[in-house]
């Protein structure tokens, strides 16, 4: 099953901020983020391992709530190269890496 | 340059064709995985590949076969094509271990007629 993103876009203004949340029904092991611009692959962001472990870009924060099974991820300050498709990505707590269920997707537009 | 590689980049088919799409990478990766983008339905995994001759099915691998006969390579197959597959292909290659940032390929987009 997949997880549920939303909001299911998001129109910004350059410098606002923007909150994507993914939720999903099954216990995890890791929250992967990826944005993917139009006519373009995939592009990691960040993952979020159950236990507090992170990888992920510099400018790029997010959270994972283990209990609730939910992950934010916080945009801050945007740009327009902030433009783009956000894709969550979870991973069972099986822990047998890596069946990755991805989320519909968040589309956000920034604006000038 | 470190990449993962797709051919080809574009395929127009007729049903019940067979035809199989490349997947290379350079970064001497174990893990290997298709996934198939369909508007409003995101990235779903088909298979992967958690090293040579260990592959295991995704989350709609109806109609796909794989094959990792070697580490670089993770072609998919479609043995008869219908039109309900045609779609946005991506394979997508990592690192085995917990923290493993998936790298993806340019895209293969399949029409199938």
């Amino acid at each position: 099953q997949q997880p549920v993103q939303s909001p299911q876009a998001v129109i910004l203004r350059e410098g606002e901020d923007a909150v994507i949340n993914c939720s999903s029904s099954k216990a995890l092991y890791s929250v992967h983020w990826y944005r993917q611009k139009h006519g373009e692959a995939p592009v990691f962001l960040m993952i979020l391992l159950k236990g507090g472990e992170q990888k992920g870009h510099e400018k790029i924060s997010a959270s994972f709530n283990e209990k609730k099974q939910q992950s934010s991820l916080y945009l801050t300050a945007s740009q327009l190269s902030y433009s783009g498709t956000y894709f969550c990505g979870t991973e069972p707590q099986t822990g047998t890496a890596s069946k990755l269920t991805f989320g519909t997707g968040t589309r956000l537009q920034v604006t000038l | 340059e470190a990449q993962v590689t797709q051919n080809p980049r574009y395929l127009i088919t007729v049903t019940g064709k067979k035809l199989t799409v490349t997947c290379s990478q350079n970064m001497n990766h174990e893990y290997m995985s298709w996934y198939r983008q369909d508007p409003g339905l995101g990235l779903r995994q088909i298979y992967y590949s958690m090293n040579v001759e260990v592959t295991d099915k995704g989350d709609v691998p109806e109609g796909y076969k794989v094959s990792r006969k070697e580490k670089r390579n993770f072609p998919l197959i479609l043995e008869s094509p219908s039109p309900n597959q045609t779609s946005l292909y991506f394979c997508a290659s990592s690192l085995w271990g917990k923290v493993n940032e998936q790298f993806f390929g340019p895209g293969t987009r399949l029409t199938v007629l």
